[in-house]
């Protein structure tokens, strides 16, 4: 079956440590990748995302992520966090349709 | 920056009542998407919408379920009969394209309590 897997639900990390949050796929073909960060009463916003070549995408606040077909992943990352990174983040995926298919999300607090 | 909006922010509604909830996608953008979220769970797909037509569905979005674009601007969905398991978070998106690659833009959502 075609879904994500984000295996973390709650992550804290404390003010200007690195960051990882996992995410897994599982799906027939390569991917379009996409991680979404959605702050409390916000919508979801796009951090970045990942559709063929370089495998390390750069998106928006320093986010970055990791394409790694041998392991179906597709990683985010962010070497300093900030107190304002504090929200859900999603990772998701889509194929020949263009409808998404989102993982549970992980919860990032930020402690000062 | 141009964004999606969605109105009301909160709707709450007696189980068997009719809501539409409304959305004002980005205004150059073409194909419109529902999403759901029942709390603590995931971000599902209920429907995407192009040229006044449903491109896809899922099998959550029944006979209770439709979408309209009324006019040139707002792109609504409707509830005909709510059901307490109706209660979530509703999200409309837009994209410029329907390919899988393309982004699509996320509204605040609109949160429907069904009493």
């Amino acid at each position: 079956a075609q879904s994500v897997t984000q295996p973390d639900i709650h992550i804290t990390v404390s003010e200007g440590a690195s960051l990882e949050l996992r995410c897994n796929y599982s799906y027939g073909a390569t991917p379009y990748l996409f991680w979404y960060v959605q702050s409390p009463g916000q919508g979801l916003q796009l951090l970045l995302k990942y559709f063929s070549g370089d495998t390390l995408v750069q998106g928006i606040k320093g986010f970055e992520a990791e394409f790694k077909r041998s392991q179906s992943s597709f990683n985010l990352r962010k070497p300093s966090v900030h107190w304002s990174d504090a929200a859900e983040y999603f990772c998701a995926f889509t194929g020949t349709a263009s409808k998404l298919t989102f993982g549970t999300g992980t919860r990032l607090q930020v402690t000062l | 920056e141009p964004e999606v909006t969605q109105t009301p922010s909160h709707q709450v509604t007696q189980m068997g009542q009719e809501v539409i909830l409304r959305c004002v996608p980005i205004s150059n953008h073409l194909y419109f998407y529902w999403y759901r979220q029942i709390l603590g769970q995931k971000v599902e797909f209920l429907v995407s919408f192009y040229n006044n037509e449903i491109s896809e569905k899922s099998e959550i979005f029944d006979d209770q379920f439709s979408v309209e674009r009324p006019d040139g601007s707002n792109f609504t969905l409707k509830i005909r009969s709510t059901k307490l398991e109706d209660s979530a978070m509703y999200f409309c998106a837009s994209s410029e394209d329907l390919q899988g690659a393309d982004t699509q833009y996320f509204g605040p959502g609109t949160r429907l309590t069904v009493l």
